[in-house]
């Protein structure tokens, strides 16, 4: 079945950086665009950006783009996320979530399925 | 950003009764060219991520129970649980895929009265 595994939970300092990944399984990875998102404590849902695994285009949030770099690789079916520069307003669970239909350049699209979620807690 | 506001923030509902969420977007989210709402509906377990119940504002999605349905359009969308099971106790999120980036409303918090 179509799944995306995600790695274990992280505690970082203010200042760090975190790297997050999310292993595909069940599918054509190269098929469908990953995208990430975050959910902070009492927040809503918060996209961050995409990735095509095709050829590595990226599309990111505004509020994102200056410390978000998305990537993946194809030899393991992995994608990885990472934020710099972290403060305690990134402590959230990060999410990864695949495009709900095959798609090599990017556009809107529900998303579907999400891997199981990644708490990163940033604190002194 | 098209910002998507749902209510209410909680509701409580008895076993077998309807379950009624709306969510409004602030920008229209019907795409005129091809008569589409460009709008999902998920469902959030405790513990779990989200899982996709509807799309196009009233596909639901395979293997999804008929009790759920999506209706509305351009800014108003409501998700209906006709008869709710203790399986529903979850929170709801309505999502907009009409423009970049990618948002979502609050959440509705679903509980068993």
């Amino acid at each position: 079945q179509v799944q995306l595994v995600q790695s274990g939970a992280e505690v970082k300092k203010p200042g760090a950086s975190v790297k997050v990944s999310c292993k595909a399984s069940g599918y054509t990875f190269v098929s469908f665009g990953i995208n990430w998102l975050r959910q902070a404590p009492g927040q809503r849902l918060e996209w961050m950006g995409w990735i095509s695994p095709y050829n590595g285009d990226t599309k990111y949030a505004q509020n994102f783009q200056d410390r978000v770099t998305m990537t993946t690789d194809t030899s393991t079916s992995t994608s990885y996320m990472e934020v710099t520069s972290l403060g305690s307003e990134d402590t959230a669970v990060y999410y990864c979530a695949r495009d709900a239909f095959p798609q090599y350049s990017y556009a809107e699209l529900w998303l579907d399925p999400w891997g199981q979620g990644t708490l990163v807690t940033v604190s002194s | 950003d098209i910002v998507m506001t749902q209510s209410p923030d909680s509701l409580a509902v008895s076993l077998g009764e309807r379950a009624t969420i709306t969510c409004k977007s602030s920008q229209t989210i019907l795409y005129n060219s091809n008569n589409k709402n460009y709008l999902a509906w998920y469902q959030q377990r405790p513990g779990q991520p989200p899982k996709l119940l509807i799309y196009w504002a009233s596909t639901r999605e395979s293997g999804v129970p008929d009790r759920f349905s999506g209706s509305g359009s351009g800014t108003d969308f409501t998700l209906t649980i006709s008869s709710l099971q203790a399986a529903d106790v979850a929170v709801y999120y309505c999502q907009q895929y009409y423009a970049t980036p990618l948002t979502f409303g609050g959440g509705t918090k679903v509980e068993i009265k």
